[in-house]
């Protein structure tokens, strides 16, 4: 039992390039997210999923698009590339239920865009 | 939107001080989850509290919930180095299937051995 995994753990691209993140985890969770977090403004939700096939605009997605084709994989997709997007990516979990929304982080990945 | 703001930003302590993290919100929550990130790691699930004044306890550490369900803290007990990392607060404001967690800032605890 894996919990969640990101790829990659580390990129650094140049203005105007693209690339995908990808997040899986095998839990069978129902709910997957997309943070970025920057020093001193803890976490900021990009796009997140209620399920298979749904995505959703977060507070700060511009700049980013996601998919869920599969429930235990969430992607993560810069089309081109801004030094503002230089951060550390979160993607996490979560059963949805009526008491228990804790969430699951992966471990992230650290971009740098020059 | 929903705001949730968290203080102090930074605290250092001597092992065995104890520390205090305040977490507010701008609207009511529904409930709210406290989570630890050690330096380098990603952020882990303490715990959460739905009732209005609630308190739980986890050994040294003990959470409030306000009355009015818009604030909350975190208390540790006589630190240890153990307990260096950043805290933070999130809240949720709905119980509907769309409502999402608003993090606070964070509180970065350094403890002096």
């Amino acid at each position: 039992n894996a919990g969640v995994t990101q790829t990659p753990k580390f990129r650094v691209l140049k203005t105007g390039q693209s690339m995908t993140l990808l997040c899986a985890q095998d839990m069978n969770h129902e709910y997957m997210y997309w943070y970025r977090q920057d020093p001193g403004m803890g976490l900021r939700l990009i796009h997140y999923s209620v399920g298979e096939g749904t995505t959703a605009k977060g507070e700060v997605p511009d700049g980013y698009n996601v998919s869920r084709l599969k429930k235990q994989n969430f992607l993560l997709g810069l089309e081109s590339a801004a030094p503002s997007q230089t951060s550390v990516y979160f993607c996490a979990s979560s059963y949805f239920g009526q008491r228990n929304y804790e969430q699951y982080f992966g471990p992230g990945t650290r971009l740098t865009v020059t | 939107g929903q705001q949730v703001m968290q203080i102090p930003q930074y605290q250092h302590v001597q092992e065995g001080e104890d520390f205090t993290t305040y977490c507010n919100s701008s609207t009511t929550l529904s409930n709210i989850q406290w989570y630890k990130q050690r330096p380098g790691g990603h952020p882990v699930f303490l715990i959460q509290l739905v009732k209005s004044g609630e308190v739980k306890k986890q050994k040294r550490l003990t959470f409030q919930f306000g009355e009015a369900k818009k604030n909350s803290s975190l208390h540790i007990t006589a630190t240890q180095t153990t307990d260096v990392g950043t805290y933070f607060c999130a809240g949720r404001s709905g119980e509907t299937s769309g409502s999402r967690l608003t993090f606070g800032e964070g509180t970065q605890l350094t403890v002096n051995p």
